[in-house]
């Protein structure tokens, strides 16, 4: 059993367009994020939700937007794609947040490589 | 200046050869974690320690948070052990080192 799967693992779409990734998580844990991995393999967070609230919410264009139905998942929206939001995005979930005494370990989904053209 | 910086950032080994992989961090944290990328992409939890040290099979991590530094180090490395390890210190939110990408030659 997967624990926190997320599709599509590939993405390829065309500048203006909307899109959606899924993320769902098995583990009965609180807290789910998104991150993004750009071409340098550098990993920076973008949302964080517990408990279907949202806790963290870094510097990211409004054009993204996070939907969390319940706790379970953590779908990323994203409007009027633009070239520079061609990346890896990484959906992950731990049971406690990172300010909880540094947290819990993190498990992450497989990614997903959006490439926009 | 990145919060958190990892050391060095490129490795190659040889098969055998004893790793160190250094991790320091700026930001005041209770626990720090040690995460493994595979080639295909995915990304593992290694380790979460906020003193002392954590040992499994091969691999040690080590913390001194009065020093703000960690290391990794993977005894009698082998060639599935390359991966992009990466460093992340939860704040408010985490934040990552830039990775180390180990390459072990047989």
């Amino acid at each position: 059993d997967t624990a926190v799967s997320q599709t599509p693992k590939y993405l390829v779409t065309q500048m203006g367009n909307d899109k959606s990734i899924k993320c769902e998580q098995n583990l009965g844990h609180d807290t789910m994020y998104w991150y993004k991995q750009d071409s340098k393999k550098f990993l920076k967070i973008m949302f964080s939700y517990n408990n279907k609230e949202l806790i963290i919410n870094e510097t990211v264009p409004n054009r993204f937007s996070p939907k969390s139905p319940d706790k379970a998942h953590l779908n990323l929206h994203i409007n009027s794609l633009e070239l520079g939001d061609s990346a890896v995005y990484f959906c992950a979930s731990s049971q406690l947040t990172g300010r909880v005494n540094g947290g819990s370990p993190l498990h992450f989904g497989n990614g997903t490589r959006l490439t926009v053209t | 200046k990145n919060e958190v910086e990892q050391s060095p950032q490129n490795l190659t080994a040889q098969e055998g050869e004893f790793i160190t992989i250094n991790c320091s961090y700026s930001v005041g944290i209770s626990a720090l974690h040690w995460l493994q990328q595979h080639p295909g992409g995915g990304i593992v939890s290694l380790f979460m320690l906020s003193s002392g040290k954590k040992k499994h099979g091969r691999l040690i991590a080590t913390i001194n948070i009065q020093e703000k530094h960690s290391s990794l180090h993977i005894t009698a490395s082998h060639p599935r052990d390359s991966a992009v390890y990466i460093c992340a210190a939860p704040n408010n939110d985490m934040r990552f080192g830039a990775g180390t990408r180990l390459t072990v030659k047989p």
